[in-house]
């Protein structure tokens, strides 16, 4: 079975400065891949970012980075020079990379961005 | 670019009722997934399916079923509905193939069971 855990359910982070968020799994699949999802107040789901686990190099896409740390089990994703819109609720999700691919999520962090 | 599209954004029914939620994707994905949002509980799978007339049931599948007819589109029916039922529902589809493909989802149905 897989896990997520994201342990904190709420954070700030002022206007223009950097914030991770943070993101532990568990599985004993030896592969698998890390999503990170954001949802705005709409409802909608967005993807952000995606890591797989042989992949040697940490994933970046435009401001979103995830600091994959295997060892640890830890997919952490850094949010660069927040801007106000980044204000939301963020899901990391994992699921095997073969098979029916279903996404196990945490329980969510949600962002606020302060002026 | 993918469109999952949820027949509701808001529904209200009554206890005992039995509830359709639609969701129709427009890219050919065989995969398909149900999920409930909960606050705190992030997202919880019901029911998957995987081509037309398959399906499986996900982590929590007690009180719904799932009809894929279509290969476009994925229903999940609230048998009799009842109050620890009222949620957010998201439908999500995938592409076969390669690893690294995220679900693209749809806009989700908040659904109050009275």
């Amino acid at each position: 079975a897989q896990k997520i855990t994201q342990t904190q359910p709420g954070m700030f982070v002022q206007e223009k400065e950097a914030v991770t968020l943070d993101c532990t799994y568990d599985t004993s699949d030896p592969s698998y891949g890390l999503f990170w999802y954001k949802q705005p107040s709409s409802g909608e789901m967005i993807f952000l970012i995606y890591q797989g686990s042989y992949d040697q190099q940490n994933a970046t896409e435009g401001r979103y980075s995830l600091n994959f740390q295997k060892a640890r089990k830890s997919a952490n994703l850094v949010i660069s020079a927040s801007q106000l819109g980044d204000s939301a609720m963020y899901f990391c999700a994992m699921s095997k990379n073969t098979g029916r691919r279903a996404l196990t999520f945490g329980s969510g962090t949600r962002l606020q961005v302060q002026p | 670019d993918v469109k999952v599209t949820q027949s509701s954004r808001y529904l209200v029914k009554r206890t005992g009722e039995k509830v359709f939620l639609e969701c129709v994707q427009d890219m050919d994905h065989e995969n398909m997934f149900w999920y409930r949002q909960d606050p705190g509980l992030g997202l919880r799978l019901i029911y998957f399916s995987y081509d037309v007339k398959m399906k499986e049931k996900g982590d929590i599948p007690e009180g719904y079923s799932v009809s894929r007819e279509k290969k476009e589109r994925f229903s999940l029916i609230l048998e009799s509905a009842s109050t620890n039922q009222t949620s957010m529902y998201l439908c999500a589809s995938i592409p076969p193939g390669a690893k690294g493909q995220p679900q693209h989802f749809g806009d989700g149905t908040r659904l109050s069971i009275l």
